[in-house]
């Protein structure tokens, strides 16, 4: 079946504009990720989403970047008024969730994001 | 807090030889550990994983130990090939404490030369 898919796969912009993210999760996975991967910081954790639970955003590293989940499907981040240091790879992925167990994560590609 | 440390790359070797990346970590809970492997221009894929003490996880001629009394999860091979030049990163996922997202090491990058 289809994997976890992302849009645009590179997206370049201006210091100062903002920039959406879109990701499509494996259907029927009802968690989903976002983690942002960066030279200086490596791997992060941004923000969970599990089913209708309000999110877990305590990895957000300001109030500039948002994510939304819509229908339990399609999430899209944003990051408003972009800085230099928002440059990095983008990833979203998503898992069962059943009971206490770890489900795996399956990723997407990643979004590359380039502020000039 | 939750954290790992993985040593640092770059890791060279030549075909055939035998790997070791070492990996620790600290945690709040009782963590599930993982092994992923980014290839060159591809996305993170789960190579293996372990969930509870002295659990052994095995995938494609890799394996990593659960130890619990040194924090440890040390990802082996006996015999590396030229495929498996990638970037390794070692993480946890600490559930017990309803912290569900994965806490990543630095990454190792692997290079094998024929």
């Amino acid at each position: 079946g289809a994997g976890v898919s992302q849009s645009p796969s590179n997206k370049v912009t201006e210091k100062g504009k903002d920039v959406e993210l879109r990701c499509d999760p494996i259907s029927g996975h009802t968690a989903l990720y976002w983690y942002r991967q960066s030279l200086g910081q490596g791997l992060e954790f941004l923000i969970y989403f599990q089913g209708n639970s309000a999110p877990d955003k305590s990895g957000l590293p300001s109030d500039r970047f948002s994510a939304e989940r819509t229908g339990g499907s399609v999430s899209t981040l944003t990051i408003q008024r972009t800085q230099q240091e928002d440059s990095a790879v983008y990833l979203c992925a998503s898992s069962l969730l059943t009971g206490g167990s770890y489900n795996e994560q399956f990723f997407g590609p990643g979004t590359r994001l380039t502020v000039l | 807090g939750n954290s790992v440390t993985q040593m640092e790359g770059p890791v060279t070797l030549s075909e055939e030889a035998f790997l070791t990346i070492n990996c620790t970590y600290t945690a709040t809970g009782y963590p599930s550990l993982f092994w992923y492997v980014q290839y060159p221009g591809e996305g993170l894929q789960l190579l293996l994983k372990a969930t509870k003490a002295d659990d052994k996880g095995s995938n494609k001629g890799f394996e990593a130990t659960y130890r619990k009394e040194t924090t440890s999860f040390h990802l082996e091979k006996g015999s590396v090939q030229v495929s498996d030049s990638a970037v390794y990163f070692c993480a946890l996922s600490d559930h017990d404490t309803g912290r569900r997202a994965l806490t990543f090491g630095s990454g190792t990058r692997l290079q094998v030369q024929p």
